[in-house]
């Protein structure tokens, strides 16, 4: 079975500093990845996923991620963060299931807070 | 394009009571994921519908079932709640397609309480 891990539960950056998420994942075939971000009571905007072909994904909101298979890391950054980036975001995983059916496998989350 | 709605976004049930929550997909989406959302267990995967069938099922005890429309609106149901149901629940669509395409998007979320 697929797991995903987010070795950081809470990570504080001041505005205009860079910014990495760290995303370790499991999984025995070709990954589908995504990075989601969540603010307080809403549901879950996709930032960026991975699907194949270039290892380094662009998606919303000036964020970037890379895939590296041979570390199973899917780390998301940002060059200089935003006040309104402050968020929780969660790391996912896509894989199908033997019933033909798909899910995603998600990571506890990273609480990113930002210091004006 | 309307994005996933579900409703209603808040809700308040006492223990023992049965709670019935609908999502509607993107038009055109014929696969909705249903998703569990709480402070201790993070995001867990509860069922998945696609042409009314359901697929896939999480693990997750017999009280949490689900259906899906031929319109591909989908509703889960929850009996005899506890406590521990108390949580965010979220409703993805999706296009299925050859995998490049199964991208889930989501809704707002159903915040159940439960007292």
């Amino acid at each position: 079975a697929q797991s995903v891990t987010q070795p950081d539960i809470h990570i504080t950056v001041s505005e205009g500093a860079s910014l990495e998420l760290r995303c370790n994942y499991s999984y025995g075939a070709t990954p589908y990845l995504f990075w989601y971000v969540q603010s307080p009571g809403q549901g879950l905007q996709l930032l960026l996923k991975y699907f194949s072909g270039d290892t380094l994904v662009q998606g919303i909101k000036g964020f970037e991620a890379e895939f590296k298979r041979s570390q199973s890391s899917f780390n998301l950054r940002k060059p200089s963060v935003h006040w309104s980036d402050a968020a929780e975001y969660f790391c996912a995983v896509g894989a199908w299931s033997g019933a033909g059916s798909y899910q995603l496998t998600f990571g506890k989350g990273t609480k990113l807070s930002v210091i004006p | 394009k309307a994005g996933v709605t579900q409703t209603p976004r808040y809700l308040i049930k006492t223990r023992g009571q049965q709670v019935t929550l609908s999502c509607s997909p993107i038009s055109g989406h014929r696969s909705v994921s249903w998703y569990q959302q709480t402070p201790g267990q993070g995001l867990q995967f509860l069922f998945e519908y696609f042409s009314e069938t359901q697929r896939n099922k999480g693990n997750f005890p017999g009280r949490f079932s689900g259906r899906q429309f031929s319109n591909s609106r989908s509703e889960m149901n929850v009996s005899t709640l506890e406590l521990g149901d108390s949580a965010l629940y979220l409703c993805a669509s999706t296009l299925p397609g050859t995998g490049y395409t199964d991208t889930q998007y989501f809704g707002p979320g159903t915040r159940l309480t439960v007292l």
